[in-house]
């Protein structure tokens, strides 16, 4: 299947920093890449949509001065939280589609903010 | 609107013994639906998926759901529990006419040895 890669898995940063996550599409071209983030035992909340080469659409209730979206191509988006606290410590997890049926998911990045 | 109701947040099974993890979703429209499996801190894998083709549909490692309409369901079975299945379970229901996946709240499955 399409392997999709996420970077960090893991990062650990200081309160008032920013933190790039990045997630990238290995062997195909994702048209469509998703931004969610999971609480501990929890489902996924989807926090942004984001098409190449547009501005990401962001779901109700998700900052998006707070959680920056980049998608330059079609095999790179990058999700940076900007000026990071501990509330926002969490599981982040990014999918890819180039199709409408199937989205192929990142490993997780787990972040905490101290 | 779309939602995905699954009903157990927990099921407990013995290692060999059958597996039902059970999902109701609401769609205005024909779904296509959905099963990922998430290992502790990891990703999501596809086990499984239902777009309008045959109604019983087969995953990997041995899983499978029957999508039926009257009963707006897409459960998930297997016929003997393995350990390695002790994971969390998403039923994830798409409409034909968006890209926005709707994810349930989870199942989290333990098997006993």
């Amino acid at each position: 299947g399409a392997v999709v890669s996420q970077h960090p898995s893991w990062v650990i940063c200081k309160s008032g920093t920013s933190v790039k996550i990045e997630c990238r599409s290995l062997d195909f071209q994702a048209t469509t890449m998703f931004w969610y983030r999971q609480f501990p035992k929890q489902s996924l909340m989807l926090m942004a949509t984001s098409n190449e080469g547009s501005k990401a659409t962001y779901e109700q209730g998700v900052e998006k001065d707070k959680f920056l979206i980049n998608h330059a191509s079609l095999t790179l988006s990058t999700l940076t939280v900007t000026s990071a606290h501990p509330e926002d410590s969490s599981f982040y997890i990014c999918s890819a589609s180039w199709g409408k049926n199937i989205q192929y998911f990142g490993a997780g990045t787990r972040l905490s903010v101290l | 609107a779309q939602s995905v109701t699954q009903l157990d947040s927990h099921v407990s099974v013995s290692e060999g013994t059958p597996v039902l993890l059970r999902c109701n979703y609401s769609s205005s429209y024909s779904p296509s639906l959905f099963w990922y499996v998430q290992h502790p801190n990891k990703g999501l894998q596809l086990l499984l998926k239902y777009t309008s083709a045959a109604t019983l549909v087969k995953g990997i490692n041995g899983f499978e759901a029957e999508f039926k309409k009257s009963e707006t369901s897409f459960h998930l079975t297997k016929p003997s529990a393995h350990m390695s299945d002790a994971a969390e379970y998403f039923c994830v229901v798409k409409t034909n006419t968006g890209n926005q996946f709707y994810f349930g709240t989870g199942t989290s499955l333990t098997v006993i040895p």
